[in-house]
């Protein structure tokens, strides 16, 4: 299994809602990114997890909480949306921090802020 | 701080004809560079990736270079196919483990 998989791959939520995206992978990665792109945007950075410990944190909007549960499966909270927060939200692995492996992203979950 | 540019931004070719796409970088200071292709709306899918001490990387009708002093790399896709349509994005690897991204290449390969 080579896959990052991503849930929901949309999500519609209004400003003031609580919702969660999901990101799986089996390839026994040990470390696990969330980057945030706009619209003909390149993606930008905005977390990295290693071995289930939060170690990049890009000044991220405390509105944007992420979550490492294990070391399969990131998640991404969302509570008091703005707009302009409306972007795709990739998730990415590697099997680790190391800065010269290959990383493997997921399709990404297309977020609309209402 | 480092910046990526890719150049074109667009690129409209007919099917057969080679593809050039450039990228280049202000800091050479970097660990590796990855070419990565991106469909609609879709996540990145990493198509090479070159360390920082090679000159390029092949795989099947793709080859990307990297000349590292100068600060630039080209990725040239053979034979272009209207499934190779995308956008190309580079991305140099730095310090913090942190991928710096170019702004992409659109490309439309014509039947």
């Amino acid at each position: 299994d080579t896959e990052v998989t991503q849930t929901p791959k949309h999500l519609v939520m209004g400003m003031t809602n609580k919702k969660s995206l999901k990101c799986e992978q089996h390839m026994g990665h040990r470390a696990m990114y969330w980057y945030k792109q706009k619209a003909k945007k390149p993606p930008e950075l905005m977390f990295v997890y290693s071995y289930e410990k939060l170690s990049i944190n890009e000044s991220v909007p405390s509105r944007f909480s992420p979550e490492c549960p294990n070391s399969s499966l990131l998640n991404l909270h969302l509570h008091a949306l703005q707009p302009e927060d409306s972007a795709l939200y990739l998730c990415a692995s590697s099997p680790s921090e190391n800065i010269r492996e290959k990383l493997f992203f997921g399709s990404g979950t297309q977020l609309s802020v209402l | 701080k480092q910046e990526v540019t890719q150049i074109p931004a667009a690129l409209s070719v007919p099917e057969g004809e080679n593809l050039v796409l450039n990228c280049s970088f202000t800091d050479s200071a970097i660990y590796n560079l990855q070419w990565f292709r991106q469909d609609p709306g879709k996540g990145l899918t990493s198509l090479l990736l070159i360390q920082s001490s090679q000159r390029e990387q092949t795989s099947g009708r793709l080859n990307a270079s990297l000349d590292k002093s100068s600060g630039r790399s080209t990725l040239y896709i053979a034979a272009s196919q209207p499934g190779d349509s995308a956008t190309y994005l580079c991305a140099v690897q730095a310090a913090g483990n942190k991928l710096t991204f170019g702004g992409g290449t659109r490309v439309l390969v014509k039947p």
